[in-house]
């Protein structure tokens, strides 16, 4: 079992819907991230949270908005998807802000995005 | 631009053997060093963490480390079927926060 949890774990919509795929944890952690991940490639960075504030955005489309409401939670707004964003989307948390380089990072279960 | 290098595999061995994966990263600034295992159609699982030269044990699980020689590797003994699976290098720099540079992974398969 994971201590980061993530809903829903199955998404499937349309290119016209907007949804939210949400992440908590309650570890205590200060950092929270957002990956893509698609089949037989390593997750690919997207949004990192620390201390609840935006650090780093990988030059990710609009389309894909986070959002962090507290230290526990992160959310990934999406809308107008394309079908080649349909991929598994990870939470993660670690430890540290982004000045700790020690604290590995806590994947959630996922969630699998299909775009029609 | 930070690299770090898996052999893709499939790496096959039998039951009970030792499975050896390789990792090497191209950032001499590398500091924290990490292997996960993820199953097909799962999320990665953190098994190994090492941050100084020489080898870590957990378990059926080594990391061993090399500074020096920019490479790192875990040894499974003893594999098992349930092993199979793809395995992640992530590579962390000082001065680059918690930003994990993640290897392509190494597909295990272990054969009964």
């Amino acid at each position: 079992d994971t201590e980061v949890t993530q809903t829903p774990k199955h998404l499937v919509m349309g290119m016209t819907n907007k949804k939210s795929l949400k992440c908590e944890q309650h570890m205590g952690h200060r950092a929270m991230y957002w990956y893509k991940q698609k089949a037989k490639k390593p997750p690919e960075l997207m949004f990192v949270y620390s201390y609840e504030k935006l650090s780093i955005n990988e030059s990710v489309p609009s389309r894909f908005s986070p959002e962090c409401p507290n230290s526990s939670l992160l959310n990934l707004h999406l809308h107008a998807l394309q079908p080649e964003d349909s991929a598994l989307y990870l939470c993660a948390s670690s430890q540290g802000g982004t000045g700790g380089y020690n604290s590995p990072l806590h994947f959630g279960n996922g969630t699998r995005l299909t775009v029609t | 631009q930070k690299e770090v290098e898996q052999n893709s595999g499939p790496l096959s061995v039998p039951e009970g053997a030792i499975a050896s994966l390789n990792c090497t990263y191209s950032d001499r600034g590398s500091q924290s060093f990490f292997w996960y295992r993820q199953y097909s159609g799962k999320s990665p699982e953190l098994i190994m963490s090492i941050y100084s030269n020489g080898d870590k044990e957990d378990g059926r699980f080594t990391a061993q480390l090399n500074k020096a020689s920019q490479y790192v590797s875990l040894l499974i003994r003893d594999s098992q079927p349930s092993d199979s699976a793809t395995y992640l290098c992530a590579v962390n720099a000082l001065g680059a926060g918690n930003m994990l540079t993640f290897g392509g992974g190494t597909r295990l398969m272990v054969k009964p």
